[in-house]
């Protein structure tokens, strides 16, 4: 399976900031998609990350709430714009399929704790 | 740690016990099933998959049953083990594999 990173980590930021999550997949990948999981939640997909193109956001999510930028097959941003002490939340890229599998990967997710 | 799972139904099993988790899904379009196992501080992993043109799919100790006339999906650990402790999702993916859906989770305690 690809192997894929995040960045950062984990963050603490103040409300009304934003902050930039990147996403790195050790080799190409046809789609990548954005979660979101909220304290002690299930996983709700935010968005999918079309490369060249604008994202495909879910109900419920915005492109100015959440802007994503996919610039080639193994790289993507997600940005979470003037946070508010709710967007506290673990966020998750997630990539399918690679050159076998047809199925979702998940990174280890960005923590965020908005103040 | 952190919180995830935190206030998730709970299924307590012995050491070396077979754990069943089980997953009712919404859609009955959906033709892809997946399980994810998700440990504190880590991203959700891979567990097994199936698709809607089978019922039944092994692993290593590890099987899926699909019932899709009910819409219910299980997971099956066989000789649970400690390392199996964490919060278990199943999806379902209407379109495939894109666009998962997640249930609400399980979280797995295995005690020696």
């Amino acid at each position: 399976s690809a192997v894929i990173s995040q960045k950062p980590s984990r963050d603490i930021c103040q409300r009304g900031t934003s902050l930039t999550i990147q996403c790195q997949v050790d080799s190409q990948v046809t789609m990548m998609f954005w979660y979101r999981q909220q304290p002690g939640q299930s996983l709700t997909l935010i968005a999918t990350a079309n490369q060249g193109s604008e994202a495909t956001y879910e109900s419920g999510f915005v492109i100015d709430k959440f802007p994503i930028s996919r610039p080639n097959l193994t790289f993507s941003t997600l940005t979470v714009s003037n946070m508010s002490p709710e967007d506290s939340s673990i966020y998750l890229c997630s990539v399918g399929p690679g050159l076998a599998e047809e199925t979702q990967y998940f990174g280890p997710g960005t923590r965020l704790l908005v103040l | 740690g952190e919180n995830v799972g935190l206030h998730l139904p709970t299924l307590s099993v012995q050491e070396g016990d077979n754990s069943i988790i089980n997953c009712a899904y919404s859609n009955s379009a959906s033709d892809y099933f997946i399980w994810y196992k998700q440990e504190s501080g880590k991203g959700p992993q891979f567990i097994i998959d199936i698709r809607s043109n089978m019922d039944k799919r092994q692993g290593q100790r590890v099987t899926v049953l699909l019932n899709k006339t009910v819409k219910h999906l299980s997971l099956q650990i066989a000789a649970t083990q400690p390392g199996d402790s964490a919060v278990y999702f199943c999806a379902e993916g209407p379109g495939g594999y894109n666009k998962l859906i997640f249930g609400a989770g399980t979280r797995l305690a295995v005690h020696p």
